[in-house]
């Protein structure tokens, strides 16, 4: 079983809709959960992080962690064409490294 | 403030050579850690070095190294290339070890042929 898993996508949406990613985990380690955005040709870029399960918002942003079904979402509201991009889960035990998802790729067309 | 650098941004090696890439992490942050990224594995660990020590090393083989320096800028290498190196080589800074705060370069593409 793989440590992480995440749907590869691609991910297509209208313009203004929501946009629905997840991940699940294996590792009971895992301490810190992340969401990273990749454009082409880009490094990933820290979207949103937390430490507790619950929900965290920022702006158009979502994340929810769920540690008892070791799962983890992203939702974002009134979806751009500019959120077109590959999203990356990653999680960290602590004083550890990052482990990444394989990323889900997500189409937001105008 | 000025971002991570990772120079050089695209590289053509051939199949046995050496490479060296580098990366200059944000001002004043000391921790650096180098990741592979490939179609079929995804992003993958290397190594983490925080005051020019590893702290954390990934499942590569001994032809990749890396080393830190005293400014914290650290250097990459992939000694007896191979076809499979080709990837995009990312680097990432934090002010300290473990911290989850990285933030990524834009990478070196390597090409192996």
């Amino acid at each position: 079983q793989k440590e992480v898993e995440q749907d590869p996508g691609p991910l297509s949406v209208p313009e203004g809709a929501i946009v629905s990613l997840n991940c699940t985990y294996s590792n009971s380690a895992f301490q810190y959960f992340m969401w990273y955005r990749q454009y082409s040709r880009k490094g990933p870029e820290l979207l949103m992080y937390t430490y507790s399960s619950g929900n965290k918002e920022d702006g158009r942003f979502t994340a929810q962690v769920d540690k008892s079904s070791k799962y983890i979402s992203l939702f974002i509201r009134d979806s751009q064409p500019s959120d077109s991009a590959t999203y990356l889960c990653a999680f960290q035990a602590a004083g550890n490294k990052l482990t990444f998802g394989g990323g889900t790729r997500v189409l937001v067309k105008p | 403030k000025a971002g991570v650098t990772q120079t050089p941004r695209y590289l053509i090696k051939t199949r046995g050579q050496q490479v060296t890439l580098s990366c200059s992490p944000i001002s004043g942050h000391r921790s650096v850690s180098w990741y592979q990224q490939t179609p079929g594995q995804g992003l993958q660990f290397l190594f983490e070095y925080f005051s020019e020590t590893q702290r954390n090393k990934g499942n590569f083989p001994g032809r990749f190294s890396g080393r830190q320096f005293s400014n914290s800028r650290s250097e990459m290498n992939v000694s007896t290339l191979e076809l499979g190196d080709s990837a995009l080589y990312l680097c990432a800074s934090s002010l300290s070890t473990g911290d989850y705060g990285y933030t990524f370069g834009s990478g070196t593409r390597l090409t192996v042929v």
